[in-house]
C-alpha cells in the first residue's frame, strides 16, 4: 500500500489565496519530500525536510513535519495560476533509498 | 546534459510487442531510478541503479520487465510481450548518492506508453 496519503485529493482556490495540502505516512522516515507534477509528466523537486526538522521555507512554500503524528503539510502562499499542478509527497525509510509516493493532490488555481 | 532525458516521449504499441524505453541521466549522477505512474496515481518503484553495484530490481512487476544501465550512464527499460496493463507513464530519475537526505531526484519528462 502507499506510504504517503495526500489530503485533499483535489483543491480548487482563487488566485492569491493560500493553498494547504497534507500528507500522512505510516512508518518512520528519514526524510520527506514534496514534488510538483504538471500535465502528468515529469516531477519537479520542491523541498526536502529531514525527520529532525519541523519547518522549512523556500520562497512561497512552507513545509511542516510532525513526526509524532506522521504527517506533513505544504503551504503555498499567494497562489498563482502557474501553481496549478499535482503535488506529491514522498518518503524514504531509514537506510532505504526507495521513495514511497502518495497519489497526490490536484491543485487548481482559478484566475 | 542539463537534465534527465527520456525517449521516446510517447509510444503506442500493439499488445504482445516488445518496447524499449531510454533514459539519459544527468552527468555525474550515479543513482538512476525507474518509476511507473498509472493515470491519477502516485509513482510505483520499478528498479534502482547505483554506480557499479547490482541493481535493486525488487519493484519490477514481472519477468517481462528488465532494465540495464551501460557504463554507469544511459539506462534502457525493456518490456517484453507488452500487455494493456503496462500502459502508463514511465519516469526515470537520477540523483547523487542518496546519503543523509542530500537533495532530491531530478526526473525526466517520462515516456507515455499505450498498449493497444
Amino acid at each position: 500500500s502507499q506510504q504517503g496519503e495526500e489530503d485533499p485529493q483535489a483543491l480548487s482556490i482563487q488566485e492569491g489565496e493560500n493553498a494547504t495540502m497534507n500528507c500522512s505516512y505510516k512508518t518512520s522516515i528519514n526524510n520527506l519530500q514534496w514534488y510538483r507534477q504538471n500535465s502528468g509528466r515529469g516531477l519537479v523537486h520542491l523541498i526536502l525536510i529531514r525527520s529532525n526538522e519541523r519547518e522549512k521555507h523556500s520562497g512561497r512554500l512552507r513545509v511542516t513535519l510532525d513526526t509524532s503524528k506522521k504527517s506533513s503539510s505544504l503551504l503555498i502562499t499567494a497562489s498563482r495560476a502557474a501553481d496549478t499542478a499535482s503535488y506529491f509527497c514522498a518518503t524514504d525509510r531509514d537506510s532505504n533509498y526507495q521513495l514511497i509516493w502518495g497519489a497526490g493532490t490536484k491543485l487548481i488555481i482559478k484566475p | 546534459g542539463a537534465g534527465v532525458s527520456q525517449s521516446p516521449s510517447n509510444k503506442v504499441t500493439e499488445k504482445g510487442k516488445d518496447v524499449e524505453l531510454r533514459c539519459d541521466p544527468i552527468s555525474g549522477h550515479t543513482a538512476l531510478y525507474w518509476y511507473r505512474q498509472s493515470l491519477g496515481q502516485g509513482l510505483e518503484f520499478l528498479i534502482y541503479f547505483q554506480g557499479n553495484s547490482a541493481p535493486d530490481k525488487s519493484g519490477l512487476p514481472s519477468d517481462r520487465f528488465s532494465a540495464e544501465r551501460t557504463g554507469g550512464s544511459v539506462s534502457t527499460l525493456t518490456i517484453q510481450r507488452t500487455q494493456q496493463e503496462d500502459s502508463a507513464v514511465y519516469l526515470c530519475a537520477s540523483s547523487l548518492p542518496f546519503i543523509g537526505g542530500v537533495g532530491g531526484y531530478t526526473f525526466g519528462s517520462g515516456t507515455r506508453l499505450t498498449v493497444v
